[in-house]
């Protein structure tokens, strides 16, 4: 299973655009990047998921590059609600686990 | 409304003393899982199962026992809870890499 590498944390404040970068440099060829959002004493959820290029939904955007060996969540317009831990997972879609790391705690303020 | 239901929420119990903590699943997955997080720790698997009657060990499985009889429901069984299995539980059905978490059980062992 890749292991991936983000940030511990990252500090924004209301309005901005938020980037975290996650690195997986062992990915394998059918594995997939999705990452999740938690907040403090609640269970993960599912933010958005991507293979390759770009991926955009309601929430968030999801950057590959070519080599897939990092992506990048964007986070468009942050507010107070968007302090969260943030995690990226690598996976096949079909396989028997999903490894969360430490992720990276975002904090945003006003 | 797609649900992952644990219960119960919260607990407290004496070493020694048989608990099962319920998970219950409205979607149909084949996928269900059992994470605990602790703190500086992040979520770890502890069993997992990818159908009725097959389950597996994640990456904690030491003192639990869960069981999956029908595909909506997976319970956690603590056969001798201890002290160090003090910890915030959450339960998981998954389809491909999208997971769906519970609203977690926080279990004090004393």
């Amino acid at each position: 299973l890749a292991k991936t590498t983000q940030p511990i944390s990252m500090d924004s404040y209301e309005g901005q655009e938020v980037n975290i970068t996650c690195s997986h440099n062992n990915i394998a060829t059918n594995d997939y990047i999705t990452w999740y959002q938690q907040f403090p004493s609640q269970g993960p959820r599912f933010i958005i998921q991507g293979y390759k290029t770009k991926v955009t939904n309601e929430v968030a955007s999801l950057f590959i590059p070519a080599d897939r060996k990092s992506s990048t969540l964007s986070l468009p317009r942050v507010s107070l609600s968007d302090t969260a831990v943030y995690y990226c997972l690598v996976a096949l879609r079909g396989g028997n686990k999903l490894t969360f790391g430490t992720g990276t705690q975002l904090k945003v303020e006003l | 409304e797609a649900q992952v239901t644990q219960n119960p929420r919260y607990l407290i119990t004496v070493t020694g003393k048989k608990l099962t903590v319920t998970c219950s699943q409205n979607m149909n997955h084949e996928y269900m899982s059992w994470y605990r997080q602790d703190p500086g720790l992040g979520l770890r698997q502890i069993y997992y199962s990818m159908n009725v009657e097959v389950t597996d060990k994640g990456d904690v499985p030491e003192g639990y026992k869960v069981s999956r009889k029908e595909k909506r429901n997976f319970p956690l069984i603590l056969e001798s809870p201890s002290p160090n299995q003090t910890s915030l539980y959450f339960c998981a059905s998954r389809v491909n890499t999208e997971a769906f978490f519970g609203q977690g059980t926080r279990l004090t062992v004393v």
